[in-house]
């Protein structure tokens, strides 16, 4: 089972860029990495994922290492909004499987 | 307004009593999961289901049981509760479509068994 690594938590200022670490070194070439964040008293919610290329989207972008063993979510301007824990996953490609970890708490200082 | 819907949100029940969490989404996925959340160890997959009478077990399938009988309810049952099954669960779908797999979350139930 392909597993992730991420720091524990992380603190960032307000309207700076925040970059979140991932480590996936028993990645597949069929695993997509995807990355979901968690509000406080809500249920995760969908950010981002890719395979190979860097990907970006309106709430986020993420940077894909070469060799696919990391990756990075990277936020361009943090918010108070954006304080939450977030969570990077492998899901196998066609697999059904999704495996969270522990994510990240991310604090946002005003 | 597309969403999963759980109940109860709230749930507190006696060892050994049966229960059901309904769990009911209005996008026409394919595929719904379900998942518990607990201090420490993060979200956990439960089980899953792929389609209509196809389910599949997750990371941490004892003691909870699932039917699909149609595509948009997908109930977890907890046949004999235990104090460990006290939890945080969530459930969510997703479409089956190749490329697209982002999952949308239910609200929660918090379950306490005592």
């Amino acid at each position: 089972d392909a597993k992730t690594t991420q720091p524990n938590s992380m603190e960032s200022n307000e309207e700076e860029p925040v970059h979140l670490p991932c480590n996936h070194s028993t990645i597949s070439g069929t695993d997509y990495i995807h990355w979901y964040r968690q509000l406080p008293s809500q249920g995760p919610e969908y950010v981002i994922h890719g395979l190979t290329s860097n990907v970006n989207n309106r709430m986020a972008s993420l940077a894909i290492a070469e060799d696919r063993k990391s990756s990075t979510l990277i936020l361009h301007r943090a918010t108070l909004r954006d304080a939450a824990v977030y969570y990077c996953i492998l899901r196998d490609h066609p697999g059904n499987q999704f495996y969270f970890g522990t994510g990240t708490s991310l604090t946002v200082i005003p | 307004e597309a969403q999963v819907t759980q109940n109860p949100r709230y749930l507190i029940t006696v060892t050994g009593k049966k229960l059901t969490v309904t769990c009911s989404q209005n996008m026409n996925h394919e595929y719904m999961s379900w998942y518990r959340q607990d201090p420490g160890l993060g979200l956990r997959q439960i089980y899953y289901s792929m389609n209509v009478e196809v389910t599949d077990k997750g990371d941490v399938p004892e003691g909870y049981k699932v039917s699909r009988k149609e595509k948009r309810n997908f109930p977890l049952i907890l046949e004999s509760p235990s104090p460990n099954q006290t939890s945080l669960y969530f459930c969510a779908s997703s479409p089956a479509r190749l490329k697209s797999y982002e999952q949308y979350f239910g609200p929660g139930t918090r379950l306490t068994v005592t």
